[in-house]
């Protein structure tokens, strides 16, 4: 069950805001939310745990809400260096393995 | 400090030839991963393992073959490469609550 990500893409001026969704059909244990760069990795951002906390990394956070089997993460005053795809990773078990949303482009332009 | 080295980094195979793409982490961690990427796609997950001797099949297993008889390696076997194994081949490992670290990829082509 492959978690659906929307938007699909998002275009930006720098400075402003953006957020990206990540929703579940089946119960979630964890979420993860990495950014990928053209021809490189991803990169892990930041992971939450069932319980519906919200998590922050510099200017981007993000919160998970169990009730909707959803988490959101959000992008504030946007830097260039935030363009990328975004991709949710969803957890069902505590073993590990994820399972990634199609990812959201993410384009900020000067 | 490597984290997580995949190699080579791009290869060439033509169609029914094998070869094995090398995964190794000096991290330490027990579970480990194998996932592609197609173009503009998401990451579907191969093989995973959760330590040393014990692996398992994620949602596109078929064509590949894994094996991790120590916690450091990681190889991911392709037998008989066909077209629609070309693809961007991550590794990654994870540590306890913490997110995934992947190694820079395999680009192969198959042709």
């Amino acid at each position: 069950q492959q978690p659906v990500q929307s938007p699909q893409a998002v275009i930006l001026r720098e400075g402003e805001d953006a957020v990206i969704n990540c929703s579940s059909s089946k119960a979630l244990y964890s979420v993860h939310w990495y950014r990928q760069k053209h021809g490189e990795a991803p990169v892990f951002l930041m992971i939450l745990l069932k319980g519906g906390e919200q998590k922050g990394h510099e200017k981007i956070s993000a919160s998970f809400n169990e009730k909707k089997q959803q988490s959101s993460l959000y992008l504030t005053a946007s830097q260039l260096s935030y363009s990328g795809t975004y991709f949710c990773g969803t957890e069902f078990t505590s073993y590990g393995k994820l399972t990634f949303g199609q990812g959201t482009i993410l384009t900020v332009h000067p | 400090n490597a984290g997580v080295t995949q190699t080579p980094k791009f290869r060439i195979l033509k169609i029914g030839q094998s070869m094995t793409l090398q995964c190794t982490q000096d991290m330490n961690h027990n579970y480990m991963y194998w996932y592609r990427q197609d173009p503009g796609m998401g990451l579907k997950l191969i093989y995973y393992s959760v330590g040393a001797g014990i692996t398992d099949k994620g949602e596109v297993p078929n064509g590949y073959n894994v094996s991790r008889s120590t916690t450091e390696d990681f190889p991911l076997r392709l037998e008989l490469a066909a077209p629609s194994q070309t693809s961007v081949y991550f590794c990654a490992n994870q540590g306890t609550g913490t997110g995934y670290t992947f190694g820079s990829g395999t680009r192969l082509t198959v042709v």
